[in-house]
């Protein structure tokens, strides 16, 4: 069964980074493109961050550009988030999800099957 | 952006009664291809989203048949036909016909 298992949360001060990695299993990681979304606390749903199967796309949220890059490592089925510069209103449960959909050309329509469980991200001083 | 409106924002239902969620987008979510990009998520207490409804009326793989997706003009309806205990959460409907992919504020349903 798809599994996916998100780490490297923590707390960060202001300005700071942080390495999220998602570790997944169940399915043909490489044939798959992958999303992060996050969930500030108490709040709904935020898109962030889109990384196509082959990585040759990669789509952020205006709220993380510059700051958040995505990558993935097909040989370790790893999808990851470098976050640089957090700021307080990062902080929330970072969530990795698997997505279905299709692309036409670089125009892509996702929706995501599978979420880990989330991963908390706390920016404060 | 597209802002994706529902209503209500909760919800008390009797178990075994119906319970109706209402998604209203601010721009259409149809596809030339005829595909609408609509979704219907819910959030379980404690727990990661997971799908419920693709593509307006599609139900994901082991979602009951109690859930079903429609249109109506341009409002789009989750419909529970008999709620359970296991359906509290909070339901999220969701766009991806244009970057960046929104969802609406979350739809909390509790039971009586």
């Amino acid at each position: 069964q798809v599994q996916l298992v998100e780490s490297g949360g923590g707390v960060v001060q202001p300005g700071g980074s942080l390495r999220l990695s998602c570790s997944a299993s169940g399915f043909t990681f490489s044939g798959y493109g992958m999303h992060w979304v996050r969930q500030a606390p108490g709040k709904g749903l935020e898109w962030v961050a889109f990384i196509r199967f082959d990585g040759s796309n990669k789509y952020y949220a205006d709220s993380v550009k510059g700051r958040f890059s995505i990558s993935r490592d097909d040989s370790t089925n790893t999808l990851s988030l470098q976050m640089n510069s957090l700021r307080a209103e990062d902080t929330a449960i970072y969530y990795c999800a698997k997505t279905l959909g299709y692309c036409s050309g670089n125009t892509c329509y996702p929706y995501f099957d599978y979420w880990g469980q989330g991963t908390l991200v706390t920016v404060s001083s | 952006d597209i802002v994706m409106t529902q209503t209500p924002l909760s919800l008390s239902v009797t178990p075994g009664q119906a319970a109706s969620i209402s998604c209203k987008p601010s721009q259409s979510l149809l596809h030339s291809d005829g595909k609408t990009h609509l979704y219907w998520y819910l959030q379980k207490p404690g727990r990661s989203p997971q799908l419920l409804i693709y593509e307006v009326s599609n139900r994901f793989s082991g979602v009951p048949d109690r859930f079903s997706g429609g249109e109506s003009g341009t409002d789009f309806t989750l419909k529970i036909s008999r709620v359970e205990a296991e359906d509290v959460g909070v339901y999220y409907c969701m766009q991806s016909i244009q970057l960046p992919w929104t969802f609406g504020q979350g739809t909390k349903v509790e039971i009586k």
